[in-house]
Formats: C-alpha cells, sequence, structure tokens
C-alpha cells in the first residue's frame, strides 16, 4: 500500500512555544490529507481537512489560528501547533487520499506523532 | 456516512479465525465498507474495504451480507500481532471524502 510519513514521532515542547508536525505521501501525490488527533483510550477526532494550494477546513470546536495547517504541494502538509499548552498534549495523525484510480480513493495514515507540551 | 456499530472488544486464541462483526443498517447504495485497524501508539492501517461483493487480500477477507446491512473482517490465523483495535467504517468513495471513526473492536489474541 501507499506509504505516509510523519515526522517528528514524538516531541516534547515548553508551554508558550510552537511546533510544527510534517506529514508526507511517500510514493503517491495527495491533493487532499486529514489530520487527525487522539487522546488516551479515545477514538480518532477529525481536526481538519487540508487541500493542496487551498485553505484547510477546519471541523467545528477546532481553533484555526491555533492549528496552522499548510499544503504547499502534492506530498506535504504541515500542522503547526501554536502557542501549545498541556491540554495540546495528544497523539496527532495524518492521512492522505491516494486518487489513483487502481486504489480507489483509499485514504492511508501516518504513523503519528506524539506530542507532550511541559 | 452512516454509522457503524461494533462490538467494544472481543477475545480470539492464537491460530484460530477472528471474526469481526459490524453493522452498518443505514448504509446508502454508493457508501463503501472500509476497515482500519490501530494497533497501539501508531496510526491506524488499512487492511480492506469492498462495496457489494465479498473481497479477499493478503491480510483479511471481507463478507457483506446481500442487504449490505452488515459485514463481517475475517482474520484467517490470527496472530499475537493482530491484537489491535479494528475499525469498522463506511464512506462514500469520493475525492476528498473523510474517514469517520467510530469505537472500534479492541481485539485481544491469546497464546
Amino acid at each position: 500500500g501507499a506509504v505516509v510519513s510523519q515526522h517528528p514521532s514524538w516531541v516534547i515542547c515548553k508551554s508558550g512555544t510552537s511546533v510544527k508536525i510534517e506529514c508526507r505521501s511517500l510514493d503517491f501525490q495527495a491533493t487532499t490529507m486529514f489530520w487527525y488527533r487522539q487522546f488516551p483510550k479515545q477514538s480518532l477526532m477529525l481536526m481538519a481537512t487540508s487541500n493542496e494550494g487551498s485553505k484547510a477546513t477546519y471541523e467545528q470546536g477546532v481553533e484555526k489560528d491555533k492549528f496552522l495547517i499548510n499544503h504547499a504541494s502534492l506530498t506535504l502538509s504541515t500542522l503547526t501547533v501554536t502557542s501549545a499548552h498541556p491540554e495540546d498534549s495528544s497523539f496527532y495523525i495524518c492521512s492522505a487520499r491516494d486518487g489513483d484510480a487502481s486504489s480507489g480513493n483509499t485514504i492511508y495514515f501516518g504513523e503519528g506523532s506524539w506530542l507532550t507540551v511541559v | 456516512d452512516a454509522k457503524t456499530t461494533q462490538p467494544p472488544s472481543m477475545d480470539c486464541a492464537e491460530g484460530r479465525a477472528a471474526n469481526l462483526p459490524c453493522n452498518h443498517s443505514t448504509i446508502s447504495g454508493n457508501e463503501y465498507v472500509y476497515w482500519y485497524r490501530q494497533i497501539h501508539s501508531q496510526g491506524p492501517q488499512y487492511i480492506i474495504h469492498g462495496l457489494k461483493n465479498n473481497e479477499t487480500n493478503e491480510m483479511a477477507s471481507l463478507i457483506i451480507t446481500e442487504d449490505r446491512k452488515s459485514s463481517t473482517l475475517i482474520l484467517p490465523h490470527a496472530t499475537l500481532r493482530d491484537t489491535a483495535v479494528y475499525y469498522c467504517i463506511v464512506r462514500l468513495d469520493n475525492a476528498g471524502n473523510m474517514l469517520t471513526f467510530g469505537g472500534g473492536t479492541r481485539l485481544m489474541v491469546k497464546p
């Protein structure tokens, strides 16, 4: 299957600083990428949908000024958590749609990034 | 997207088949059934998907009932590494359409 890579796998940052997480589609072009957040023992919650070359669409309750998403190329989307606070500590996961006809619009996920804000 | 219902947890003996059910009684005619699994502290892994016909790949088989209101994911010979949370998702197979995750089934494969 298609490969989606996230970096970093884990990061610890001080409260008030900003952190950037990268999501790359390694062997396919992804016009659409999705960002999820998952708290311990809970399911994945969609944060935003990112389309290459345009503004992201945020889910209700997700602050767009706090979670900045950039999708500047067909293989890279970034999520920046600005002015991070301890309550932002979570597992952040990106996914990308492989739009090749043979894969049928299947969505593949990255390995996830653990963010701990201290 | 249609809502799905899965049992919260299941156990399976190593080497035996694991049959994971999913109810999606409100599924519409053009929605696909997708299965993903999430091993602890990793991103979800795509397993299989189908529309009407049963599907099989190197990981699993997907059996969809004729009325499409339910499906079963079959892992033919479960191993300890198959211990994970399994998510059944129904989704329009359109570009840009996201996946909405429910609670999933926590499968525990025991020696």
